[in-house]
């Protein structure tokens, strides 16, 4: 199975903050990496698939980079609304596999 | 618009069984692929298992092989998980999500139900 690593677990930022979460695979996948945003009591909402191409109706302050073993989600300017947890997934191979989650809280 | 919609969830003894649903309506059901993933209380996401557009298809995680079972009714636009010989950690929330392509063909999850709660009791 492939693991997927993110990195960090959680980070305190601020409203306008420059956010970045890192997303590693145990084995290259290419570009089939996926990143979600999870509030809590609510389902998983899609923003990023391919590793780089924004879910329709996604906020452009929302960007996904890498291929291969290594990716990154940027948030370019932290709104009120995108605290929450954000997973990595790679979707190249059975069985599909989740980063553990990076929690974004207020600081 | 899409729409995902689970039941079937519960309380349940060890060693019981359920069947969750998933009805999907907004969009043509029978050419999509459809997953189920689960997440067990203040923990990660885990995928479960896939059923290809006509049902020829099925993938499971290892930890429910065996144990589980995708099916799907394109005539009623449903997706199906029976779950047998449930376990504590078989506790979880149970997302139904649908599978779109990318650019190049491969498929991903593009939307998600609101989850469907079992609780597995000893």
């Amino acid at each position: 199975d492939i693991q997927m690593t993110q990195s960090p677990s959680s980070l305190s930022a601020s409203v306008g903050d420059r956010v970045t979460i890192t997303c590693r695979a145990s084995q290259g996948i290419a570009k089939y990496l996926a990143w979600f945003q999870q509030k809590p009591g609510k389902a998983p909402k899609s923003l990023i698939y391919a590793a780089s191409s924004l879910q329709s109706g996604v906020p452009s302050r929302f960007s996904g980079g890498g291929s291969g073993t290594d990716f990154t989600l940027t948030i370019s300017s932290l709104q009120p609304e995108d605290f929450a947890t954000y997973y990595c997934q790679q979707y190249n191979s059975y069985p599909w596999t989740f980063g553990q989650g990076t929690k974004v809280d207020m600081k | 618009q899409v729409q995902l919609v689970e039941s079937g969830g519960g309380v349940v003894q060890s060693g019981r069984s359920l069947r969750l649903s998933c009805a999907a309506s907004g969009f043509t059901f029978r050419s999509y692929g459809m997953h189920w993933v689960r997440q067990a209380p203040g923990k990660g996401l885990e995928w479960v298992a896939v059923i290809w557009y006509d049902g020829s298809n099925k993938n499971y995680a290892d930890s429910v092989k065996g144990r589980f079972t995708i099916s799907r009714d394109n005539s009623k636009n449903t997706l199906y998980l029976q779950v047998n010989s449930l376990r504590a950690e078989d506790t979880a929330v149970y997302y139904c999500a649908r599978g779109a392509p990318d650019v190049s063909g491969r498929y991903y999850f593009d939307y998600w139900g609101q989850g469907t709660l079992v609780s597995v009791s000893s």
